[in-house]
């Protein structure tokens, strides 16, 4: 099946600096989404992402389909964006695989 | 528009018994797929559903099982329950099965 790789596993930041989130696939994608997970587990969408560049406030991501990765930029971070940040893939509609997250911790 | 809605959020079972957990779909939507939580295993796919026929399944023993009605409510059932099936469980909604939904899922202890 399709490997999906997130880097790096944890990040450290002070509030008010930027950050650049990594996911690599293994092979074509029909969809990509990134999502934040909030203290109670629940996964909240960030980005729905197949290819091609999305801003949300300080949020941005961009997927490469033809180089088989995707980077969410957060800029200005803030306490309230810690978390654990998934990148997930589908070459199915309706199953996705999930990595195994960077966990970001933003200090204030 | 209502979110996707799961019950019951917690539940405590013991080894050997089943349980069912319920998922509501965001109006519209017609897929609704399941997934695991563990510390050790990430986030995992157990299956998905498309006006109710199981369209997708992952890599889960026969003990984890699923349907969905006419109304796209989904259920997932674990029968014959062990420790190891301890996690978050979560449910997404989607229209076609491409950008999905999450609700916040059932967080099942197994003692």
């Amino acid at each position: 099946g399709i490997q999906v790789e997130q880097s790096p596993p944890d990040l450290i930041l002070q509030e008010g600096a930027n950050s650049t989130l990594r996911c690599n696939f293994s092979d074509s994608v029909n969809n990509l989404q990134w999502f934040h997970q909030n203290p109670w587990g629940q996964l909240i969408n960030l980005f729905y992402i197949p290819s091609g560049t999305k801003q949300n406030g300080r949020l941005s991501a961009t997927t490469v389909a033809t180089e088989r990765y995707s980077l969410l930029y957060i800029s200005s971070s803030q306490t309230t964006d810690s978390g654990v940040y998934f990148c997930a893939v589908a070459t199915h509609a309706g199953k996705s695989t999930f990595g195994d997250g960077t966990t970001l911790t933003v200090k204030p | 528009k209502a979110g996707v809605t799961q019950t019951p959020r917690y539940l405590i079972k013991t080894r050997g018994q089943q349980v069912t957990l319920s998922c509501s779909p965001i109006s519209g939507h017609r897929s609704v797929s399941w997934y695991q939580q563990t510390p050790g295993q990430g986030l995992q796919f157990l299956f998905e559903y498309f006006s109710e026929t199981q369209r997708n399944k992952g890599n889960f023993p026969g003990r984890f099982s699923g349907r969905q009605f006419s109304n796209s409510r989904s259920e997932m059932n674990v029968s014959t329950l062990e420790l190891g099936d301890s996690a978050l469980y979560l449910c997404a909604s989607s229209r076609d099965g491409y950008e999905q939904y999450f609700g916040p899922g059932t967080r099942l202890t197994v003692t």
